[in-house]
């Protein structure tokens, strides 16, 4: 059974840094491409970005382009989300979802529960 | 990259089939075969109900359905049960690096 578990949310000031993480088990981690995705609260579903399953193609939504970092460490089954310089329009629930086997193959599988963020001074 | 555009609501009785459309461009629904829809439930992660326009994971009911034509892809819901009430989420490929774009999301109630 696939699992993905996200972790590292919480209240954070504007302008600081967050770093999610995904831990992710049930499936062979490094033939997927990994995708985050949030959803404000009240609000519908935004893709943020994807990695692929070697790390050799990155994408960001334009929202975040230039602030927020994907990564992933196959050896620990992990994808990452550095967020930097975060506004309150990044408040949202932010899900890690298992993607395809590229990441220009945009169809999320499976889902975690998400990992809440909220900024906010 | 702006959103795809879904109806804000639609409803059926149990049953009935009802239609959600999700409206894009040539630069996204109508230029790939990539589009997926997702069902969400209140307080719930989303589920994949299709991907590549019509294809169903293992698991989801062929009550589900999907389609395209031109830059508008449909999720057909037949046979419509209670617990199809739900939040629906179209999502496409919008090319290069876009990866993907959502639909706004359409909320479905069945009467």
């Amino acid at each position: 059974e696939v699992q993905l578990v996200e972790s590292g949310g919480g209240l954070e000031q504007p302008g600081r840094s967050l770093r999610l993480s995904c831990a992710a088990s049930g499936f062979r981690f490094d033939d997927y491409a990994m995708h985050w995705v949030r959803q404000a609260p009240g609000k519908g579903l935004e893709w943020v970005s994807g990695i692929s399953w070697n790390s050799g193609t990155i994408a960001y939504a334009d929202s975040v382009k230039g602030r927020f970092t994907i990564s992933r460490d196959n050896a620990k089954n992990s994808l990452y989300l550095r967020m930097n310089n975060l506004g309150p329009d990044d408040t949202a629930l932010y899900y890690c979802a298992k993607g395809g086997t590229t990441v220009t193959h945009p169809y999320f599988d499976s889902w975690g529960q998400g990992t809440l963020v909220t900024v906010s001074s | 990259q702006s959103a795809l555009t879904q109806p804000r609501s639609v409803s059926g009785s149990p049953g009935q089939s009802v239609t959600i459309s999700c409206t894009g461009t040539s630069n996204d629904v109508g230029g790939y075969n990539y589009v997926s829809w997702y069902q969400q439930h209140p307080g719930k992660a989303p589920k994949l109900m299709v991907y590549d326009v019509s294809k169903r994971p293992s698991g989801v009911p062929d009550r589900f359905s999907g389609s395209k034509s031109g830059n508008t892809a449909s999720l057909i819901i037949s046979g419509l049960q209670t617990e199809d009430e739900a939040d629906y989420y179209c999502c496409s490929y919008a090319g290069s690096l876009t990866v993907g774009v959502f639909g706004g999301g359409t909320k479905l109630t069945v009467l």
